[in-house]
C-alpha cells in the first residue's frame, strides 16, 4: 500500500451544495494530482499542484478548485454540486523530478450527489 | 491533448494463459507510460511503467513493450493466476498539463480456474 490518505472515505450531498476533500501526499512527495473516476471510467485528470501552485489543469469547469499546503497535503474543493459530480475523487502523490513522475494513488472518495 | 485508447475492454482467460492489453497514444511527446491495477473498490495500483527510451520492461509475470513510431504500448501477463483478475488501466503523460496522466477506459480481465 502507498502512505497517500485521503479523506472522507464516502460523502453524500445535494444538488448546488460544496464540498472539501483531502489528501495526504506519501512522504517524502512534493507533487499531487488529482483525478475524477466515474464508474467503469478511467481516471479523468482535474489539476495538479506543485510547491503550493497549480501545475496544470485538465478540461474541468472553475467551481472544481484546490490548494496545497506547504507539508504538500492538498484540498479539493468542489462548489455548486451537480448530479454529474458524482464520482470516486483520487489523489495522487509523486516526487517532481525530471520530465515525469512516478504516481501513487490514494483510496479515494466516493462522493454522492443527489 | 493526449488520446489514450484502450483495447479489449474485457478480456476472459483461463488460468495458466497469457493476457495481452494494448493502448495506442495521439500525442508525438509523450514519454511516460504506467499501467495500473484497479480492484473492486480499492486505489489504482501501479503494476509496471515503460519511459520512451526503452522498448520493453519486465517483471516477473508482467512485461510492458512500447513502439514509439506506431504510438503504442502494450501489457503482457504470463502465467495467469486468479487474482490477476481486476480492471487494467493503461496512462500517457500529456505534456500540455505537467505531468498529468491520461488514462484509458480500462480492461476488465477476468483469470477462471
Amino acid at each position: 500500500e502507498t502512505g497517500v490518505t485521503q479523506s472522507p472515505t464516502h460523502l453524500i450531498k445535494t444538488r448546488g451544495q460544496q464540498v472539501t476533500l483531502r489528501c495526504s501526499s506519501q512522504s517524502g512527495h512534493n507533487t499531487v494530482s488529482w483525478y475524477q473516476q466515474a464508474l467503469g471510467q478511467g481516471p479523468q485528470f482535474i489539476f495538479q499542484y506543485y510547491r503550493e501552485e497549480e501545475n496544470g489543469r485538465g478540461n474541468f469547469p472553475p467551481r472544481f478548485s484546490g490548494l496545497q499546503f506547504p507539508n504538500y497535503s492538498s484540498e479539493l474543493n468542489v462548489n455548486a454540486l451537480e448530479l454529474d459530480d458524482s464520482a470516486l475523487y483520487l489523489c495522487a502523490s509523486s516526487l517532481k523530478s525530471g520530465d515525469t513522475d512516478t504516481q501513487y494513488f490514494g483510496p479515494g472518495t466516493r462522493l454522492t450527489v443527489l | 491533448g493526449e488520446n489514450v485508447e484502450q483495447h479489449p475492454s474485457t478480456l476472459s482467460v483461463q488460468e495458466g494463459d497469457s493476457a495481452v492489453i494494448k493502448c495506442t497514444y495521439s500525442d508525438s511527446a509523450s514519454n511516460y507510460f504506467p499501467w495500473y491495477k484497479q480492484e473492486l473498490g480499492k486505489r489504482p495500483q501501479l503494476i509496471i511503467d515503460i519511459r520512451s527510451n526503452v522498448g520493453e520492461k519486465k517483471d516477473q509475470r508482467i512485461a510492458v513493450t512500447l513502439n514509439k513510431t506506431a504510438k503504442h504500448f502494450s501489457l503482457h501477463i504470463t502465467e495467469t493466476q486468479p487474482e490477476d483478475s481486476a480492471v487494467y488501466f493503461c496512462a500517457a503523460t500529456s505534456n500540455q498539463a505537467g505531468t498529468a496522466l491520461i488514462f484509458g477506459k480500462g480492461t476488465t480481465l477476468s483469470v477462471s480456474s
